[in-house]
Parts: structure tokens; C-alpha cells; sequence
């Protein structure tokens, strides 16, 4: 089945500086990757996916690169905010197949210092 | 609409007891899922519905069961509690066309 390392566990910036968080994965049929936010005590919510017809997704602040030949993906958000301070998750799935099933990374607890 | 609700927020029990969490969505999503999530390990699959009346298994589906009558409900049952599976539990549904999956709030289980 599929596999998703994510890295670093926990990232401390100060705000306005870049944030950069690395996900690779196993599987060469995934196609779909997501990126979840959760806040303490909250659910996780999407903030952006991406599919591997595409090598750069961008929104905002907020951007997803995808490299399929290394099987990694990453996602940067600039200019960051103490409101980011959150953990995040990636995950991976192939849509094409009939499980629709989403493998989560181990996340990453993003601190942004004021 | 309400999303995804999950019943209870929090749940206590004792080890061999059993008990269902309850989840429904109100947004006529074809697939459902439900995680469990603990400290480091992301979430995980628990077990996954296509649809009403089709049911199958996670990544980590023992002492735990589904099943899936309707479109809009989805509980999962604790067959005999145990301390391991003391976790927060997520429930999630999804339409046919997107894999984007829209969380529930989450239930907070321990088993003492």
C-alpha cells in the first residue's frame, strides 16, 4: 500500500519569513495530493490540492509543487502569519482506483513566531 | 447544511465495554470514512464506505466495525474497548466526482 514520510515534525519561523514543508510517497498509481490544516482542537481542513497532470498549484500565499519522477511534493507558504501557526498534513491517494482512499503524512506543528 | 456531525464530542469508557460513534452527513456524499488520529502518526484509516450497503477496511480495522445503511450515516462500533483505542476519532465524507474529503469534528475517546 502507500506510504507517506513527511518532514520536518515541527517548524518554527518568524513571521513574514517562507515556510517549507517536504512529503514523499511510495506509490507511483497515487495521483491526487492533498494538504490539510488543523488547529488545536479543531478538524483538519483542506487548504490546497493537487493532481500529477500538474507540476505547481498556487492560491494566495500558499503553493504545492509536485515532482512525480521523485515521487515528492511539497508545500511553501510565504510571508507567513502568526494565524498559520497550525499542524499540517499531506497526503496521497490514487483517484482512478475504486478504494478512495486518503494516506496521511505524520504532519508537521508550524509555529510562527511574532 | 450541517456538514458532517459526529456524535459524542467526548466519550469515556472502561475496557470490554462497548459502545457506537455516531456520524452523518447531510450533503448526499457517495463515500464516507472514518480515522483515527494519534500523537505523531497523522491519521489513519479505519474503514471506508463507496456507498450505501458497501462497506471495507483501513489500514488499522481490527476491533472495529461498520456499517452502512443509508447514504447519510455512518457509525462505527467498538466491539470491546480496549486502552489502545484511546485516540481522537474522525469521520469524513466526500462526493463521487473529489477525493476532497470534509472532516466531522471529531470525537475524543479514552478507554481506561
Amino acid at each position: 500500500g502507500e506510504n507517506v514520510e513527511q518532514h520536518p515534525s515541527t517548524l518554527s519561523v518568524q513571521e513574514g519569513d517562507s515556510a517549507v514543508i517536504k512529503c514523499t510517497y511510495s506509490d507511483s498509481a497515487s495521483n491526487y495530493f492533498p494538504w490539510y490544516k488543523q488547529e488545536l482542537g479543531k478538524r483538519p481542513q483542506l487548504i490546497i490540492d493537487i493532481r500529477s497532470n500538474v507540476g505547481e498549484k498556487k492560491d494566495q500565499r500558499i503553493a504545492v509543487t509536485l515532482n512525480k519522477t521523485a515521487k515528492h511534493f511539497s508545500l511553501h507558504i510565504t510571508e507567513t502569519q502568526p494565524e498559520d501557526s497550525a499542524v499540517y498534513f499531506c497526503a496521497a491517494s490514487a483517484e482512478d482506483t475504486g478504494r478512495r482512499a486518503l494516506t496521511f503524512g505524520s504532519g508537521t506543528r508550524l509555529q510562527v513566531q511574532p | 447544511n450541517a456538514g458532517v456531525t459526529q456524535t459524542p464530542k467526548f466519550q469515556v469508557l472502561k475496557t470490554g465495554q462497548s459502545m457506537t460513534l455516531q456520524c452523518a452527513q447531510d450533503m448526499n456524499h457517495e463515500y464516507m470514512s472514518w480515522y483515527r488520529q494519534d500523537p505523531g502518526m497523522g491519521l489513519r484509516l479505519i474503514h471506508y464506505s463507496v456507498g450505501a450497503g458497501i462497506t471495507d477496511q483501513g489500514e488499522v480495522p481490527n476491533g472495529y466495525n461498520v456499517s452502512r445503511s443509508t447514504t447519510e450515516d455512518f457509525p462505527l462500533r467498538l466491539l470491546s474497548a480496549a486502552p489502545s483505542q484511546t485516540s481522537v476519532y474522525f469521520c469524513a465524507s466526500s462526493p463521487e466526482s473529489r477525493l476532497v474529503q470534509f472532516f466531522g469534528p471529531g470525537t475524543r475517546l479514552t478507554v481506561l
